[in-house]
């Protein structure tokens, strides 16, 4: 079975940073791309970050490029999320979310999610 | 790079079809037949509805179905039932910058 579990969430001074990670299990790790998508509190979904099954290929939205980076540690099966610079803004539900093969920006598993709050 | 544009709210009566729209540009929805539709119930994560404009992934109810026209995807409800009430994103490569973009969000009420 398909599990992600995301860990890491928490509350965060305005400025301050934080390291999301993402658990996975149930399939090869290392054969597959991988996201993280957020969601603001009563608010819509996100994209954040993209990240290639080798860790050679990474994108980001430019809402947080320059203060967040996306990694992998395919030994570990696990993906990270360091936030660096958090905002008020940032506070949100950041999903972890496998994508799937054989298609582009698809994503056929998510994992439950894990709250950040930026507040002072 | 915007969101983008989903009807806010649609409903339906149990048995009923509805038809959700997702309007982008030539940049993302327009141009690549890379749209995908989540189905988001309260507190949950999304769960994958629709790939690549009208494909169904196994375990995925024939109700939901996808098409596109021009710079819009629509994603259809047919036989609606209460479990189908829930949040409903599409989502869509892009050329800009940002890779991709999500639509706004439609809540779909079952009346």
């Amino acid at each position: 079975e398909v599990q992600l579990v995301e860990s890491g969430g928490g509350l965060v001074q305005p400025g301050g940073s934080l390291r999301l990670s993402c658990a996975a299990s149930g399939f090869t790790f290392s054969s597959y791309e991988m996201n993280w998508v957020r969601q603001a509190p009563g608010k819509g979904l996100e994209w954040v970050s993209y990240i290639s099954s080798s860790g050679s290929t990474i994108y980001y939205a430019d809402s947080v490029k320059g203060r967040f980076t996306i990694s992998r540690d395919n030994a570990k099966n696990s993906l990270y999320l360091q936030m660096n610079s958090l905002r008020a803004e940032d506070t949100a539900v950041y999903y972890c979310a496998r994508e799937k093969r054989d298609s582009l920006l698809t994503n056929d598993y998510w994992g439950q999610g894990t709250l950040v709050t930026v507040s002072s | 790079q915007s969101a983008l544009t989903q009807p806010a709210s649609v409903s339906g009566s149990p048995g009923q079809s509805i038809t959700i729209s997702c309007t982008g540009t030539s940049s993302d929805v327009g141009g690549y037949n890379y749209v995908s539709w989540y189905q988001q119930h309260p507190g949950k994560a999304p769960k994958l509805m629709i790939y690549d404009v009208s494909n169904r992934p196994s375990g995925v109810s024939n109700r939901f179905s996808g098409s596109k026209s021009g710079n819009t995807a629509s994603l259809t409800i047919s036989g609606l039932q209460a479990e189908d009430e829930a949040d409903y994103y599409c989502s869509s490569y892009t050329s800009s910058s940002t890779l991709r973009v999500f639509g706004t969000g439609t809540k779909v009420t079952v009346l």
